[in-house]
């Protein structure tokens, strides 16, 4: 089982349409989460971290924590063609201590259409 | 404020050769890594540091070897190139645990 699991995609979203995307993960004891956005050929950029229960809000983006459920989801309002990307989930499990090593999903490829 | 630097962009390398893989950053962060990114495979660690002299393996380290002298620098060392090699790097950084990632532009390698 992987640590971070991601559907691949893609994702098709019309312009202005919320994006929900998901993660699950198997490491109960994993504290921090973190959405990063790829554009094809870049490197990757952090967009949102969480880190307790429940939704933070940034913007356009929103990330939801449910460590019950072993589930993180990153939701995009109002989305533009220009969010149209790769976004990666990473969580930090338990066992890395103080090396802070974040376990990455394959990562969503989202494409929001006119 | 540059953030982290990586150099080359790209190489080819031919099967055998040898190569360092530069990464510098200006943040003064204690945490950098290394990750080599495959298609359709995610993200990959190759080997960390947490401070300047203290180094370890990751989740995919053969072939390949680190230092890390300052906590500016943190180069990759390839050595005996392999085709399974031809990926591309990406170097990050994190001031402490807990933190996300601040990542380098990547190097693209191709071993043929």
């Amino acid at each position: 089982q992987k640590e971070v699991e991601q559907n691949s995609g893609p994702l098709s979203v019309p312009e202005g349409a919320i994006a929900s995307l998901n993660c699950t993960y198997s490491d109960r004891g994993s504290q921090s989460f973190f959405w990063y956005r790829q554009y094809s050929g870049k490197s990757p950029e952090l967009i949102m971290s969480i880190y307790s229960n429940g939704d933070k809000e940034d913007g356009r983006f929103t990330a939801q924590l449910n460590k019950a459920s072993q589930y993180v989801s990153l939701l995009i309002r109002d989305s533009q063609p220009s969010d149209s990307a790769t976004y990666l989930c990473a969580g930090r499990p338990s066992a890395t201590g103080t090396a802070s090593k974040l376990t990455f999903g394959t990562g969503t490829r989202l494409q929001v259409t006119l | 404020n540059a953030g982290v630097t990586q150099t080359p962009k790209f190489r080819i390398l031919k099967i055998g050769q040898s190569m360092t893989l530069q990464c510098t950053q200006d943040m003064n962060h204690n945490y950098m890594y290394w990750y080599r990114q495959d298609p359709g495979m995610g993200l990959k660690l190759i080997y960390y540091s947490v401070g300047a002299g203290i180094t370890d393996k990751g989740e995919v380290p053969n072939g390949y070897n680190v230092s890390r002298s300052t906590t500016e620098d943190f180069p990759l060392r390839l050595e005996l190139a392999a085709p399974s090699q031809t990926s591309v790097y990406f170097c990050a950084s994190s001031p402490s645990p807990g933190y996300g990632y601040t990542f380098g532009s990547g190097t693209r390698l191709t071993v043929v």
